[in-house]
Parts: C-alpha cells; sequence; structure tokens
C-alpha cells in the first residue's frame, strides 16, 4: 500500500536552514508527482509548489518561491524540501502528499512541526 | 491566484443531522473542486474530487455538487466520526488554493 514518512520535528533557529524528507513505498516514485503543503495548526493550507521524480522539474508557488527547494532522490523514493531563511512565519506544519494526476491528493504524508525559535 | 471563500468557518450539528458546507470561487473553476477532511493532528484525507465523485472508501454520506464558482459539501446523517475540520481546494489554476475551512462540532 501507499505510504508516505516523513521526517521528525525540528526546532530551527531564525536564519537558519532546514531539510525536510518525505519517503514513499508501495508505488512507482520515479514517474510520479509529489507536491509539499504548509500548515500553521488552527488555519488553512497552502500549497508550497510540486516536483515530478521522473526529471526533478518543479513548480511553485510564486509566494514560495526563494523560500522552498524541491528535490527528489529516486534511488530511495524520497522527496526533499529545503527552507532557508527562516522566520518566526515559517513555524508550521509540513505535508507532502502524492496527487492524482497533477491535481487532487489521494495519500497524505503526517507532517513535520517546524518550529522557529531562538 | 483564485480565492477560495468557505463558509461557515464553524459548525454545530446534532448526531443524526443533514450538514452543508459552501465553497465560493473568485472566478469558475469549472468543477476542479476537491473535499478533505481533517482531523487534530492528522493529515487532510481526500472525499470529493471533481467536485461531485466519491474518493474510494468515503462513506456514501458524504456528497458533494455545485458548478461554475459555488459548490457544497453535504454530510447526510452526521456521525460522530465525522467532527473534524473541512477544507475546499481548486484545481482549475496554479497556485492551488485552499479554503479557509470548516470546523464541525457537536451541538
Amino acid at each position: 500500500q501507499v505510504k508516505l514518512q516523513q521526517s521528525g520535528a525540528e526546532l530551527v533557529k531564525p536564519g537558519a536552514s532546514v531539510k525536510l524528507s518525505c519517503k514513499t513505498s508501495g508505488y512507482t516514485f520515479s514517474t510520479s508527482y509529489m507536491s509539499w503543503f504548509k500548515q500553521i495548526p488552527g488555519q488553512s493550507i497552502e500549497w508550497i509548489g510540486m516536483i515530478y521524480a521522473g526529471d526533478g522539474g518543479t513548480g511553485y508557488n510564486q509566494k514560495f518561491k526563494g523560500k522552498a527547494t524541491l528535490t527528489v532522490d529516486t534511488s530511495s523514493s524520497t522527496a526533499y524540501m529545503d527552507l532557508s531563511s527562516l522566520t518566526t512565519e515559517d513555524s508550521a506544519v509540513y505535508f507532502c502528499a502524492r496527487p492524482r494526476g497533477l491535481w487532487y491528493f489521494d495519500f497524505w504524508g503526517p507532517g513535520t512541526m517546524v518550529t522557529v525559535s531562538s | 491566484d483564485i480565492q477560495m471563500t468557505q463558509s461557515p468557518a464553524s459548525l454545530s450539528a446534532s448526531l443524526g443531522e443533514t450538514v452543508t458546507i459552501e465553497c465560493r470561487a473568485s472566478e469558475d473553476i469549472y468543477n476542479g473542486l476537491a473535499w478533505y477532511q481533517q482531523k487534530p493532528g492528522k493529515s487532510p484525507q481526500l472525499l470529493i474530487y471533481n467536485a461531485n465523485s466519491l474518493h474510494t472508501g468515503v462513506p456514501s454520506r458524504f456528497s458533494g455538487s455545485g458548478s461554475g464558482t459555488q459548490y457544497s459539501l453535504k454530510i447526510n446523517s452526521l456521525q460522530s466520526e465525522d467532527v473534524a475540520s473541512y477544507f475546499c481546494q481548486q484545481y482549475y489554476d496554479y497556485p492551488w488554493t485552499f479554503g479557509g475551512g470548516t470546523k464541525l462540532e457537536l451541538k
């Protein structure tokens, strides 16, 4: 069955960077897309961007360009998201999710909580 | 960006009741709409896609309808396990955007 396992919670200092991972199993990662999302607890969900594992091609929400960088490692069926120059506004839960086609999301990871604090 | 306005923001209903959640898009999204359920501390779960198609394994008491800019999610015969937050998502145009959410509680 399809599984998405995300890395553990992170506590990072302002100005630092963090790399989150999303390890997949149960489907053909190398010919699939992966999207990433941000959710501040108690608030709505924002789409950050997506990556095609086949060639590493990416598409970003303009709001997150320069903040998030998406990559993949097809040898381990893992997607990554780098978040840079972190501020307190980046404190949130970050989800990876596999889309049906490109559009809606039928499998989600459990989320990674990122807390930015000095 | 397409703005998704969801209402109500919160809703209190009794077991067995029928509830409806609305989502309005800032422009025509041609049925490119999904609904998700999210329980506290969990990831969202897909309920409905293409505005009115029920995702595999989702109980038939959930249904979606609408067209153009107006869409709705209906839950018939509310069960205790339906207590959750619900979000709509448009996928007609990038960036994909979500409604503000509806928190459903039991009365």
